[in-house]
């Protein structure tokens, strides 16, 4: 079975704080995404990493960052955080993308609630 | 973009009931997939069903691509059943999936 696992089940930073998202996957996937979820609003794509180092925007980029240092290992940095960006966070990992023929089909970790006061 | 929605947005039902969640999107797509999402926020994986039927136990759902719906079928419904059923779809243009605004179950003891 796939098993994505994340860094922290909850969290609470104050405003300003440089805060760093976990995420590690055992199943060599290629993939890696960071999505966050707010009521009303959905799931929505920040950024995924497509190979280790590479990286693309989502749909929410702005105040955040990712980096992909190895292919396990994916992390999600809010520089500067701010009271707008307390949210659910998941991350999921899929083996192939849709644009390399592939299905695509993605697996989530647990979550990570974070506040920020 | 795709839009996907989903029907009925609440349900509540008796412990022992069945249930039929749709989903429908508005373009061709090459990735859907069927989530439970629990209480504690955990997205489960419950089928990747780009078209055709499958089964897991109680649950089995149906994709008609042609006609651009996926129907998730719960039988015997148990209060464990209960959270958000969200549908993703996805295209062979993008690298993201899309979610639906999801179902919400509520299954009474």
């Amino acid at each position: 079975d796939v098993k994505v696992t994340q860094s922290s089940r909850y969290l609470v930073k104050r405003t300003g704080e440089k805060v760093f998202l976990e995420c590690v996957q055992d199943m060599d996937h290629e993939n890696m995404f960071w999505y966050r979820q707010d009521p009303g609003l959905g799931l929505r794509l920040i950024y995924f990493s497509y190979d280790v180092k590479m990286k693309e925007k989502g749909d929410i980029p702005e105040g955040y960052s990712v980096s992909r240092e190895k292919k396990e290992r994916f992390s999600l940095i809010l520089e500067s955080a701010s009271t707008n960006q307390t949210s659910m966070y998941l991350c999921a990992s899929s083996l192939y993308l849709f644009r390399d023929g592939g299905s695509n089909e993605q697996f989530f970790g647990p979550g990570t609630r974070l506040t920020v006061l | 973009g795709i839009q996907v929605e989903q029907s009925p947005p609440d349900l509540i039902l008796q412990e022992g009931a069945n249930s039929t969640l749709r989903c429908n999107f508005s373009d061709s797509v090459n990735n859907l997939q069927w989530f439970h999402q629990n209480p504690w926020g955990q997205l489960i994986n419950l089928f990747y069903i780009p078209s055709g039927t499958k089964q897991n136990g109680r649950l089995s759902a149906t994709t008609v691509a042609t006609e651009r719906y996926s129907l998730l079928y719960i039988s015997s419904s148990q209060t464990t059943d209960s959270g958000v059923y969200f549908c993703a779809v996805g295209t062979s243009s993008a690298s993201k999936i899309i979610f639906g605004s999801g179902t919400r179950l509520s299954i009474r003891p």
